[in-house]
């Protein structure tokens, strides 16, 4: 089955405690990104990567890394989560040959709390 | 900048009716894509419906149809014989197609379904 996959659904941790939200998809896809959603905001994106070891900012990247060894993988990486990063994060994957194409998959969600 | 504009936060419609969701963008970009993705209570991202910019015919899936108005750059979702599964938040989303893969989102609709 094709899917994007993400670990762990549900965190909650401390300020300052580096975590890191894994994202593994199996489609082959080229694409890869993080968002964020908060009410009110909708979906704004940290960071993509267009493939492999070839990653950029999106939107709101401050406080966040990732990296892109493997074309199916694209972990996201708090190294001192705070408070205001405390959201519901999604990666999603997308390639110029899918079907349709340029469509972004969606992992379930990750639901983050920053105590 | 490239942004997406819903600017209806909550809508409701009654079983069996249609509604309509809006959305603009702003864009200088010809080339590019709009989607309609839905979050039931889930919190899955479930894509409704896809336009190519460059296709003057609007898209349609089932129940589901655009009003593509590229000059307006508008692009609103009509949802006919609603159902009660249809109540989500609905984001409607762009992404240029010579900007790499970044997806930009609304802030979305909430929308109740009303038996």
């Amino acid at each position: 089955e094709a899917q994007v996959t993400q670990n762990p659904r549900y965190l909650i941790t401390v300020t300052g405690k580096k975590l890191t939200v894994t994202c593994s998809q199996n489609m082959n896809h080229e694409y890869m990104s993080w968002y964020r959603q908060d009410p009110g905001l909708g979906l704004r994106q940290i960071y993509y990567s267009m493939n492999v070891e070839v990653t950029d900012k999106g939107d709101v990247p401050e406080g966040y890394k990732v990296s892109r060894k493997e074309k199916r993988n694209f972990p996201l990486i708090l190294e001192s989560p705070s408070p205001n990063q405390t959201s519901l994060y999604f990666c999603a994957s997308s390639s110029p040959t899918s079907v349709p194409p340029d469509t972004q998959y969606f992992g379930p969600g990750t639901r983050l709390t920053v105590l | 900048a490239q942004t997406v504009t819903q600017s209806q936060p909550e809508m409701s419609v009654q079983e069996a009716e249609t509604v309509t969701l809006s959305c603009t963008y702003d864009t200088s970009e010809s080339d590019y894509y709009l989607f309609w993705y839905k979050q039931p209570p889930s919190r899955q991202m479930i894509l409704v419906i896809r336009q190519e910019a460059y296709k003057q015919q609007n898209a349609t899936e089932n129940r589901f149809s655009v009003n593509f108005q590229k000059a307006a750059k508008s692009f609103s979702l009509k949802i006919s014989d609603s159902q009660l599964g249809d109540a989500a938040m609905y984001f409607c989303a762009y992404i240029p197609l010579d900007t790499g893969n970044q997806f930009y989102f609304g802030t979305g609709t909430s929308l109740t379904v009303i038996p």
